[in-house]
């Protein structure tokens, strides 16, 4: 099975700060990277594909790169709403695995 | 509108069986892959089940195999979990998810709401 290691598992921010979460698998995905946004008592919304493809209304302060083993969501300038936990997903083999989340907290 | 609705969980006894149930509607559910995706009490996203659009292919978690059951009416527009010899790990909330088929990997871009599943005496 494919492990997904996410850092940090939370971090502290204030609105308008810039944010980076790490994504790391245990073997090549090439871009077969997914990533997620869940607020509390809610289902996760698909954020961004193929490691770097916005999917289609999410706004475009959030970003992904990377390809291989190392990953990372970038969103650019923290909005009040974007305060959730994020998690990766591997998408190439099954069992797909996800990270295990990084919660954004307010500062 | 894309929506997807869960029905079924409940709280059983561990030993026990449940079915959830998942409609679709908003758009041709025959044309995609489906999932069940699941997420304990406070902890992260788990995989459970893939069931390939015409049904022809279906993939689980190794905690699950030989106890759930993915299944689809795609004239219903629903997806099904059949879950037996239930466990307390089981307890988690249910969710059916959609694969958009876009051929770049198995990953998910409609969720249902949940639907909780307790396994306690």
């Amino acid at each position: 099975d494919i492990q997904m290691t996410q850092s940090p598992f939370s971090v502290s921010v204030s609105i308008g700060d810039r944010v980076t979460i790490t994504c790391r698998a245990s073997q090549d995905i090439s871009s077969g990277l997914a990533w997620y946004q869940q607020k509390p008592g809610k289902a996760p919304k698909l954020l961004i594909y193929t490691a770097s493809t916005l999917q289609t209304g999410v706004p475009s302060r959030f970003s992904g790169s990377g390809s291989g083993t190392d990953f990372t969501l970038t969103i650019s300038s923290l909005q009040p709403e974007d305060f959730a936990t994020y998690y990766c997903q591997q998408v190439n083999n099954f069992p797909l695995t996800f990270g295990g989340g990084t919660k954004v907290e307010i500062k | 509108e894309v929506q997807l609705v869960e029905s079924g969980g409940s709280l059983v006894q561990p030993g026990g069986s449940l079915r959830l149930s998942c409609a679709g509607s908003g758009f041709i559910f025959s044309d995609y892959h489906m999932n069940w995706v699941r997420q304990a009490p406070g902890k992260g996203l788990e995989w459970v089940a893939y069931m390939k659009r015409d049904g022809s292919a279906k993939y689980y978690l190794d905690s699950v195999k030989g106890r759930f059951t993915i299944s689809r009416d795609n004239a219903r527009n629903s997806l099904y979990l059949q879950m037996n010899s239930l466990r307390a790990e089981d307890t988690a909330v249910y969710y059916c998810v959609r694969d958009p088929v876009r051929g770049d990997g198995y990953n998910f871009d409609y969720w249902g709401q949940g639907t909780l599943v307790t396994v306690s005496s």
